[in-house]
C-alpha cells in the first residue's frame, strides 16, 4: 500500500535556526507531493507542491522542498525559522494515474519555535 | 472569497446514535473529498465526489458510513450506529476539477466525540 512517512514527531528550534523536516513516500511510479501546514487553531493550508519539472520547489513564507526520486524523499526546508512558523506540518502524496487523486498523509511533524 | 465551510464545528453524541456532518465547498469546485483525522495521525481519505457522483469510496471504513452530494455542491457525511472509535476530526476538502496535482482546499473540520 502507498504510504508517507515523517520521521520527526516533534521538532523544537530557536528563532533563526535552519529547518529540515523529513518526508519519505513509498509510491512505485510517478507521484505528486505536497506539504501542508496547520497553524494553531487554523485549518490545513498548502505550503507547496511538486508534480513535475524542477525538483526544487519553492512555496509560501520562504519554505522550499526538494524531490529526490532516488531516495523517495521530499524534505521541507527553511533557512531561518520564525516564531510564527510554529505549527504542525504534514507531507502528503497522491498517485497521478489514479482517478481520485486522493491524498495520503504522513502523521505530521509538530514544530515549536522558541523566541 | 469564501473557503470550505463545515458544520457543526463540534458534535458530541452517544454510542449508537446517528450523526450527519455537512460540508460546503468552495463555489464552482466540482471535486470534493472527505478525510478523517484521528488523534496523533494525519488525515485519512474516506470518499471522493466528482460532481454528484461518489467516484471513489474506497476509504469508507464500513457500511455505517455513507456520504451524499445530491446537487454537486454541499455534501453530507452520515454515520449510523456511532461507535467510540468513530471519534475524530472529519475534514472536507474541495478542488476545482479533481485533476492531477491540483490543490485541495481544506475546511476547518468537524470534531466528533462519541461517548
Amino acid at each position: 500500500a502507498q504510504s508517507v512517512s515523517q520521521h520527526n514527531h516533534h521538532v523544537i528550534l530557536s528563532e533563526a535556526a535552519s529547518l529540515e523536516l523529513g518526508c519519505n513516500y513509498s509510491y512505485g511510479g510517478t507521484v505528486n507531493l505536497f506539504w501542508y501546514v496547520q497553524y494553531p487553531g487554523q485549518h490545513l493550508q498548502l505550503l507547496l507542491k511538486y508534480f513535475s519539472g524542477d525538483p526544487l520547489v519553492k512555496g509560501i513564507k520562504g519554505f522550499e522542498a526538494e524531490f529526490i526520486k532516488s531516495k523517495f524523499s521530499f524534505n521541507l526546508r527553511k533557512p531561518s525559522v520564525q516564531w510564527s512558523d510554529t505549527a504542525e506540518y504534514f507531507c502528503a502524496a497522491s498517485d497521478p494515474t489514479a482517478g481520485s487523486y486522493q491524498l495520503t498523509f504522513g502523521k505530521g511533524t509538530k514544530l515549536s519555535v522558541i523566541p | 472569497g469564501a473557503g470550505v465551510s463545515q458544520t457543526p464545528s463540534n458534535k458530541v453524541t452517544e454510542k449508537g446514535k446517528y450523526v450527519e456532518l455537512r460540508c460546503d465547498p468552495i463555489s464552482g469546485h466540482t471535486a470534493l473529498y472527505w478525510y478523517r483525522q484521528s488523534l496523533g495521525q494525519g488525515p485519512e481519505f474516506l470518499i471522493y465526489f466528482q460532481g454528484t457522483s461518489a467516484a471513489d469510496d474506497s476509504g469508507l471504513p464500513n457500511d455505517r458510513f455513507f456520504a451524499v452530494r445530491p446537487e454537486g455542491s454541499v455534501s453530507t457525511l452520515k454515520i449510523q450506529r456511532t461507535e467510540r472509535g468513530d471519534s475524530a476530526v472529519y475534514l472536507c476538502a474541495s478542488s476545482l476539477e479533481g485533476s492531477s496535482g491540483e490543490t485541495q482546499y481544506f475546511g476547518p473540520g468537524t470534531r466528533l466525540l462519541v461517548l
